[in-house]
């Protein structure tokens, strides 16, 4: 069974603290998206990595595929309270998709 | 813009009411997805559909069942809801092939007393 697991469970931290979150597999993925989910809402496509190695920036936030395609991980500087959210990754091979339980996060102003 | 469109946003049911939760895309999408989204547990896949009258089993399809009879409709129906189906319903859309975006609806929040 291919699982993917993220890491923290939950996060809480202060407004302009840096931050890491994973999402890790002992499968090889042909890609990998994460996904933010803020409270009450759908969860919202925010990258899709599917180089070995790739390192994608999206204003604050920077996400990095492994060398390997097996896990991934997202950092974002300075956090602000519009961060908070469910942080959710995605991959898969083909038609089948697996989801991460999440990184819940809060950032405190 | 991309849009998935869930019929009900908050819904309360009786146990063993039949419920229905609809879900429409506006974007041509070949693929749509049922969730179920609990505390500690994620987002179970319950049932999606690669094109019309076409379902797969989810992870966790038992109690449930589908419709997808036109291609931008697709349908979740509790047959005899229970408390334990008592969630927080995805419904999701996207293309063909895995590296897809997914596009999520806005959610049916129901509560089964």
């Amino acid at each position: 069974t291919q699982l993917l697991e993220q890491s923290p469970q939950f996060l809480s931290i202060q407004e302009g603290e840096n931050l890491t979150v994973y999402c890790n597999s002992s499968s090889v993925f042909s890609s990998l998206q994460w996904y933010r989910q803020e409270p009450g809402e759908g969860p919202v496509l925010l990258v899709t990595v599917v180089t070995g190695g790739e390192v994608k920036k999206l204003k604050r936030l920077t996400f990095q595929f492994g060398d390997a395609r097996k896990d991934s991980s997202l950092h974002i500087t300075a956090a602000q309270p519009g961060d908070t959210g469910l942080y959710l990754c995605r991959a898969g091979n083909n038609r089948k998709l697996i989801w991460g339980l999440g990184t819940s996060l809060a950032v405190n102003p | 813009d991309v849009k998935v469109t869930q019929s009900s946003r908050y819904l309360v049911k009786r146990t063993g009411e039949k419920v229905f939760l609809e879900c429409v895309q506006d974007m041509d999408h070949e693929n749509m997805f049922w969730y179920r989204q609990d505390p500690g547990l994620g987002l179970r896949l319950i049932y999606f559909s690669y094109d019309v009258k076409m379902k797969e089993k989810g992870d966790i399809p038992e109690g449930y069942s589908v419709s997808r009879e036109k291609k931008e409709r697709f349908s979740l129906i509790l047959e005899s809801a229970s408390t334990n189906q008592t969630s927080m319903y995805l419904c999701a859309s996207s293309l063909l092939g895995a590296g897809n975006t997914i596009y999520f609806g806005e959610g049916s929040w129901l509560t089964v007393v």
